[in-house]
């Protein structure tokens, strides 16, 4: 089945190490995304990428940053977590832009010490 | 300013009962888009629907109906004869018609007991 993957699916990191998260996609869609939820909040938009085009929201900390070296795949990179960071990480794809249903993946739960 | 709001936290209902989840939105845009998803345990975002603003009339989608109403800026949803597999966080959004940018609502918690 088509599908968008996330791994590892729980991630322990310690405050201040780098850590990278990983998604991947079978639906060969131009458009990934990177959403940040914190507990019991709604998710929120880091960045998302268009094809090679990436797009950053203002407000995400420069902190955060991604790679999408093809299509099937995208990282989010953290560079320096600290304890407000520990989040679940949702990746999402869409066929296109213009309001597409976004298809999300399971998440990667990150922990941070 | 787009906002979605979710007004109900937590819901409880016992099986087979009639639920109903409250959205209401606010944005300036005349073309806009709302979706509902969906989120169980297992923690990915199910897609349920999407409507754009021109488009008032209702959907049915077997047990699940939503009422998209523009004069109130309320896109709500009702699952009728609910079940435990029901039971997920809820999430109401609002995307413009020139970004993909979805505005989540804050969720809301629906409990499904048998």
């Amino acid at each position: 089945d088509a599908m968008v993957i996330q791994n590892p699916r729980y991630q322990v990191t310690q405050f201040g190490k780098p850590v990278t998260l990983s998604c991947s996609q079978t639906l060969n869609h131009n458009v990934m995304y990177w959403y940040q939820q914190k507990s019991s909040q709604a998710p929120k938009l880091l960045f998302h990428y268009y094809d090679k085009d990436f797009n950053n929201e203002a407000d995400t900390p420069d902190n955060f940053q991604s790679r999408r070296p093809n299509t099937s795949f995208c990282f989010l990179d953290i560079r320096s977590p600290g304890l407000g960071d520990a989040a679940m990480y949702l990746c999402a794809t869409s066929r296109a832009l213009g309001n597409n249903e976004q298809f999300f993946g399971p998440g990667t739960r990150l922990t941070v010490l | 300013a787009q906002k979605v709001t979710q007004a109900q936290t937590e819901i409880s209902v016992v099986e087979k009962e009639d639920v109903t989840l409250d959205c209401v939105y606010e944005t300036r845009d005349t073309t806009y888009y709302l979706f509902w998803y969906k989120q169980p345990p297992s923690g990915e975002l199910v897609f349920l629907i999407r409507r754009n603003s021109f488009d008032e009339q209702n959907e049915i989608s077997g047990r699940y109906s939503w009422n998209f109403q523009k004069s109130t800026s309320s896109f709500n949803f009702t699952i009728t004869a609910s079940q435990v597999v029901d039971s997920a966080v809820y999430f109401c959004a609002l995307s413009n018609y020139n970004t993909d940018k979805l505005i989540f609502g804050t969720g809301t918690r629906l409990q499904v007991f048998p």
